[in-house]
């Protein structure tokens, strides 16, 4: 068990510019869920995949945002034209998502957005 | 919709002594599980302790527990002969949806600083 690991860990951009996010969850696990942390906030929930099924996105999740899990492995999130909004630091999480009993997040530590 | 509120924005503790932080949420659920989560300065979000709303008995893990009150919506978390290295941001969280749709909802955080 490696854990979750994000890359990169830093990402400084222009403004109007691309970016994109890997997680690798821990393997074996099969929900994969993607947070933004805003600075004195809590994190915020964006989006969960099942697998490669993607079963609820938040509205906070604007168009210009898009998640995948190609074959339910890792994850990628890419945020177009960015604004300065958009700066923040991306979690990513995953669990086994078996028994709700037993579920629990592991997360990784993050992508730090830098939108200038 | 859920809410949690951490009204501490930053608590303070001798090294060896005991720490209590606060946490209320409100949800209309009657199924739910609650959170305490530790953000150091490596950023890495790690689980604390989790507490089942159906449980009566108050979760215990070490030099960890809480004192949750189901009926006040009160999730407060004690930390026993406080270490240096429990410095870190805490994160109370609420989870309704087992994890899936909407994900965990967060408090701000409360800043835990440990004195020497």
């Amino acid at each position: 068990d490696t854990g979750v690991s994000q890359d990169p860990r830093h990402k400084i951009t222009k403004r109007g510019q691309n970016v994109t996010f890997r997680c690798d969850p821990i393997s074996e696990h099969n929900r994969l869920y993607w947070y933004r942390q805003t600075l004195g906030q809590g994190p915020e929930f964006l989006t969960y995949f099942q697998n490669e099924a993607q079963l609820e996105k938040s509205r906070l999740l604007s168009d210009r945002f898009s998640a995948e899990r190609p074959k339910g492995s890792f994850s990628t999130l890419e945020i177009q034209r960015t604004e300065q909004g958009d700066s923040a630091m991306y979690l990513c999480a995953s669990s086994l998502g078996r028994a709700r009993v037993d579920e629990k997040l592991f997360f990784g530590s993050g992508t730090q957005l830098s939108v200038l | 919709a859920q809410t949690v509120t951490q009204s501490q924005p930053e608590m303070s503790v001798q090294e060896a002594e005991t720490v209590t932080l606060s946490c209320t949420y409100d949800t209309s659920e009657s199924d739910y599980y609650l959170f305490w989560y530790k953000q150091p300065p490596s950023r890495q979000m790690i689980l604390v302790i989790r507490q089942e709303a159906y449980k009566q008995q108050n979760a215990t893990e070490n030099r960890f527990s809480v004192n949750f009150q189901k009926a006040a919506k009160s999730f407060s978390l004690k930390i026993s002969d406080s270490q240096l290295g429990d410095a870190a941001m805490y994160f109370c969280a609420l989870d309704v949806s087992g994890g899936g749709a909407d994900g965990l909802t967060f408090g701000k955080g409360t800043h835990l600083i440990i004195q020497p």
